[in-house]
């Protein structure tokens, strides 16, 4: 059972640019989250996703940031015009619908996006 | 708002000895706690999750325990070796009936264990 995939794992963009992170959860898991490490700080939540929803997205940027996860096919996040702070380490997690008081969130290796 | 805090931010041990990581959290209205281990410019690696029911996990070397009222955890490392370095991270996850919420980390504790 393949774990949480994420591509590309490195990714350079110039300012400006739009940069397009992709997350494959793990088999059977309907579930996706997506978080943000920059340098020095810690791992921030962003948006949480069912299939076709968006459940909260509260850790979002207003602006220039996006997310899906659409009926078939990998959660993308996508960051217009990009800037050198959005510079970071993107990691993706996935879990199943909790049951029985379990819920446990399983993570990607990450995407590190350098702005030029 | 939820907030995580880890102690110390830094820590370096000879080899051998055994070690108490320190985490504490804000709201004792969590769902869940995990620890997570960080190699350097990798992904995470969840050691031990703890429901809000139980008190401690254990695996291998490793074990994490959970006082919800008092809003804290420990991660004990027995017995350490040099590739127990990493930087751990402590995370909490709230629960809202309507859905999960995303984890909430602490900034993690640097590890280095000296051979």
């Amino acid at each position: 059972n393949a774990g949480v995939m994420q591509n590309p794992r490195h990714l350079v963009r110039r300012r400006g640019q739009e940069a397009r992170l992709r997350c494959s959860p793990m088999k059977g898991h309907s579930h996706v989250y997506w978080y943000r490490q920059l340098p020095e700080e810690g791992l921030k939540f962003m948006v949480y996703l069912q299939k076709e929803n968006i459940i909260d997205e509260s850790g979002m940027p207003k602006e220039r940031f996006s997310a899906e996860f659409p009926k078939e096919g990998p959660s993308i996040l996508r960051i217009q015009q990009v800037v050198r702070g959005d510079s970071a380490a993107y990691f993706c997690a996935s879990s199943t619908t909790p049951s029985g008081g379990i819920l446990e969130q399983f993570f990607g290796p990450g995407t590190r996006l350098t702005v030029l | 708002k939820q907030e995580v805090t880890q102690i110390p931010a830094a820590l370096s041990v000879p080899e051998g000895e055994n070690l108490v990581l320190n985490c504490s959290f804000t709201d004792s209205a969590i769902y869940n706690l995990q620890w997570f281990r960080q190699d350097p410019g990798k992904g995470l690696t969840s050691l031990l999750l703890i429901q809000s029911s139980q008190r401690e996990q254990t695996s291998g070397r490793l074990n994490a325990s959970l006082d919800k009222s008092s809003g804290r955890s420990t991660l004990y490392i027995a017995a350490s070796q040099p590739g127990d370095s990493a930087t751990y991270l402590c995370a909490v996850l709230m629960y809202s009936g309507g859905g999960a919420d995303g984890l909430t980390f602490g900034k993690g504790t640097h590890l280095i264990i000296q051979p």
